[in-house]
């Protein structure tokens, strides 16, 4: 039973670029949730999905979007990158209708930006 | 907005010795959970809470949920060298399984 996996492991992008990490939920999971954690810092609520739709969002700018697929795969795009988005980008999983349900860590997209 | 906070940010202990940490939320929450994270890996989910004043154990970890619902702690008695990493409280707020997190209490046992 594949639990959540995230690519790439590593990437290294110059400001003002994009970039796009991928996310696959753990296997009968439907809900992708997107985290940026941040050097000592706990992880940061970006956004979640549900049904192809974006149903949470935190408190990130537009920059920040993404998309989920209809195997509940997901991915997250962020624009015009700056230093300060540096950061362990975490993808967690979970199922919408277990109340309560925990989530499902991927081991996460390093992410520096020069 | 929404925060929870958590002490302390680190704590140094002697194996044998006892460790707490400490969460608290600036509103009230559905439920909270703890994650612990090792280093340079991602976090583990280890338990969830619901009920106010709920007491849940596993082994040598205790966790508490407090009456409000908008404190929570671990507690770990008679640390070993396996329960190093980051402890991190995560609060749920409203029915999506959005979660805050704490900043984390990052536990060093010393052999």
């Amino acid at each position: 039973d594949a639990g959540v996996t995230q690519s790439p492991t590593h990437l290294i992008k110059t400001r003002g670029q994009q970039v796009t990490l991928r996310c696959s939920p753990k296997s009968g999971h439907d809900t992708v949730s997107w985290y940026q954690q941040a050097l000592g810092q706990g992880p940061q609520f970006i956004f979640q999905y549900y049904e192809e739709e974006e149903r949470q969002r935190g408190n990130f700018p537009d920059r920040f979007s993404g998309h989920q697929f209809p195997n509940y795969s997901s991915e997250l795009n962020v624009n015009a990158l700056l230093l300060g988005d540096s950061a362990l980008y975490l993808c967690a999983s979970s199922l919408a209708g277990a109340y309560n349900s925990p989530l499902h860590f991927g081991n996460g997209t390093r992410l520096t930006v020069t | 907005g929404q925060q929870v906070m958590q002490i302390p940010q680190y704590q140094h202990v002697q194996e044998g010795e006892d460790f707490t940490t400490y969460c608290n939320s600036s509103t009230t929450l559905s439920n909270i959970q703890w994650y612990k994270q090792r280093p340079g890996g991602h976090p583990v989910f280890l338990i969830q809470l619901v009920k106010s004043g709920e007491v849940k154990k596993q082994k040598r970890l205790t966790f508490q949920f407090g009456e409000a619902k908008k404190n929570s702690s671990l507690h770990i008695t008679a640390t070993q060298t396996t329960d190093v990493g980051t402890y991190f409280c995560a609060g749920r707020v409203g029915n999506f399984n959005k979660f805050y997190f704490g900043s984390g209490t990052k536990l060093n046992v010393k052999p």
